[in-house]
C-alpha cells in the first residue's frame, strides 16, 4: 500500500518561494500520475495541477499558471511542488495525492499529510 | 471554466439517510469521485466513478450520477460520518480538475 510522505511546514515571506516534496514511503509511483491541492484555512479544496512522473509531463490549473512547477524524480519516488511570488493568499495546508490512474483526472487514493505553508511578512 | 455546485451544509439525524448533491453541466456525462474530509485531516475517496466504493468503504456509501446532478448517499447514519464531503470531475475541455466547494455533514 503506498503512503506518501509530505515535507514539514513551512514559513516564508511575501514574495519568496516554496518547494514542497512528496515521498512515495512505500512503493513506488510506478505509472501513477501524481497531483498537487491545496486548502486555505476553513476553506475548500482548490487543485493546482499534476504529474506523470514516467513522462515527466505537468499539467497546471489555470490560476497557477507561471508560478507553480511540479515536478518529480523517479529514482526516488519523490515528486515536488514549488510555488513562486508567494502572497499571504497562498497561506495553506498543500497536499499531494495519488491518482488512481496515468492521467492527471482522479480519481485520488492516496494522499499525503499535507504540508502547511503560511506567507507572512 | 466547468463549474461543481453543492450544498453549503446537510443535517441529518443518525440513522437516517443523507444525500448529498453535486450539480453541474451535463455532469452525467462525466465520471464523479467523493471525498470525505474530516477536520485536521486528510481527505479520503469514498466513491470514484460515480458509484464505485474503494477498498474499505463501508458499504452505507453509495452515489450515483444522471443529467445534471451527481449525489452521495449515505445510509444509516452515523456520528462518525459527519465531515466535509467534496465531489470532483475532471473538465475535459480545459483538462482541468475541478472540485465541487464542498458540503459539511451534521449528524444531529
Amino acid at each position: 500500500q503506498v503512503q506518501l510522505v509530505q515535507s514539514g511546514a513551512e514559513v516564508k515571506k511575501p514574495g519568496s518561494s516554496v518547494k514542497v516534496s512528496c515521498k512515495a514511503a512505500r512503493g513506488t509511483f510506478n505509472s501513477y500520475a501524481i497531483t498537487w491541492v491545496r486548502q486555505a484555512p476553513g476553506q475548500g479544496l482548490e487543485w493546482m495541477g499534476g504529474i506523470i512522473p514516467i513522462f515527466a509531463t505537468a499539467n497546471y490549473a489555470q490560476k497557477f499558471q507561471g508560478r507553480v512547477t511540479i515536478t518529480s524524480d523517479e529514482s526516488t519516488s519523490t515528486a515536488f511542488m514549488e510555488l513562486s511570488s508567494l502572497r499571504s493568499e497562498d497561506t495553506a495546508v498543500y497536499y499531494c495525492a495519488r491518482d488512481l490512474t496515468s492521467t492527471v483526472t482522479g480519481p485520488f487514493d492516496f494522499w499525503g499529510q499535507g504540508t502547511m505553508v503560511t506567507v507572512s511578512s | 471554466s466547468y463549474v461543481l455546485t453543492q450544498p453549503p451544509s446537510v443535517s441529518v439525524a443518525p440513522g437516517q439517510t443523507a444525500r448529498i448533491t453535486c450539480g453541474g453541466n451535463n455532469i452525467g456525462s462525466k465520471s464523479v469521485h467523493w471525498y470525505q474530509q474530516k477536520p485536521g485531516q486528510a481527505p479520503v475517496l469514498v466513491v470514484s466513478d460515480d458509484s464505485d466504493r474503494p477498498s474499505g468503504i463501508p458499504e452505507r456509501f453509495s452515489g450515483s450520477n444522471s443529467g445534471n446532478t451527481a449525489t452521495l448517499t449515505i445510509t444509516r447514519v452515523e456520528a462518525g460520518d459527519e465531515a466535509d464531503y467534496y465531489c470532483q470531475v475532471w473538465d475535459s475541455s480545459s483538462d482541468h480538475v475541478v472540485f465541487g466547494g464542498g458540503t459539511k455533514l451534521t449528524v444531529l
